[in-house]
């Protein structure tokens, strides 16, 4: 699977957009982008997730960019139950894939 | 909306002692996963199953590690003599099958050996 870099932090006001970025620069064709998010150590929660086109579900959407090297997981409006570590993962696709966690990216939302 | 339960949601045991983690996956599904996280580590796969058999297994999942599904619901990870250094948040996923589909974790348990 392709390796992800996510800067290790960053926070957002209650309300506004949060933008989180991921580097997956050498992405092959047949490998998915997932989000998923840990809050505290509960399990972690799937988000959302892409392969080559933008996509938005109920909880965010997902920036791909063209060259699919980068993506962005948007949460719109944040609150504080946002507060968790995102992961970016990478997955080849094929029936039995596992999931490669990185240390993700740590999501505080501020007041 | 359908999830996976764990249980124990925390289990104590002494070094050495066999331990049995239980988990119900998404009734449909048809792979299943069990992964680990130290504390204030990373989320590391354990072994992946599939048509009553393993799939996939990391370099962690060693002897002392089985997994069994008993009957149509259940998914178990047993860990046969307990070490210290297994005292980790233990989780179940699960997966429909399709290629591309997602993975569907349950709360957890954590084990603490003492």
């Amino acid at each position: 699977d392709a390796k992800t870099t996510q800067p290790p932090s960053m926070d957002c006001a209650e309300g506004r957009a949060a933008n989180l970025p991921c580097n997956h620069s050498t992405i092959s064709g047949n490998e998915y982008v997932y989000w998923y998010r840990q809050i505290h150590s509960q399990g972690p929660q799937y988000i959302i997730h892409g392969l080559k086109n933008n996509e938005t579900n109920e909880m965010a959407s997902l920036i791909i960019t063209e060259d699919r090297k980068s993506s962005t997981l948007i949460l719109p409006h944040a609150t504080l139950r946002d507060t968790a570590v995102y992961y970016c993962i990478v997955r080849v696709t094929g029936a039995n894939s596992k999931l490669t966690f990185g240390k993700g990216i740590t999501l505080s939302v501020r007041p | 909306e359908p999830e996976v339960t764990q249980t124990p949601s925390h289990q104590v045991t002494q070094m050495g002692q066999e331990v049995i983690l239980r988990c119900v996956p998404i009734s449909n599904h048809l792979y299943f996963y069990w992964y680990r996280q130290i504390l204030g580590q990373k989320v590391e796969f354990l072994v992946s199953f599939y048509n009553n058999e393993i799939s996939e297994k990391s370099e962690i999942f060693d002897d002392q590690f089985s997994v069994e599904r008993p009957d149509g619901s259940n998914f178990t990870l047993k860990i046969r003599s307990t070490k210290l250094e297994d005292s980790a948040m233990y989780f179940c996923a699960s997966k429909k099958g399709r290629a591309g589909d997602t993975q569907y974790f349950g709360p957890g348990t954590r084990l603490t050996v003492l």
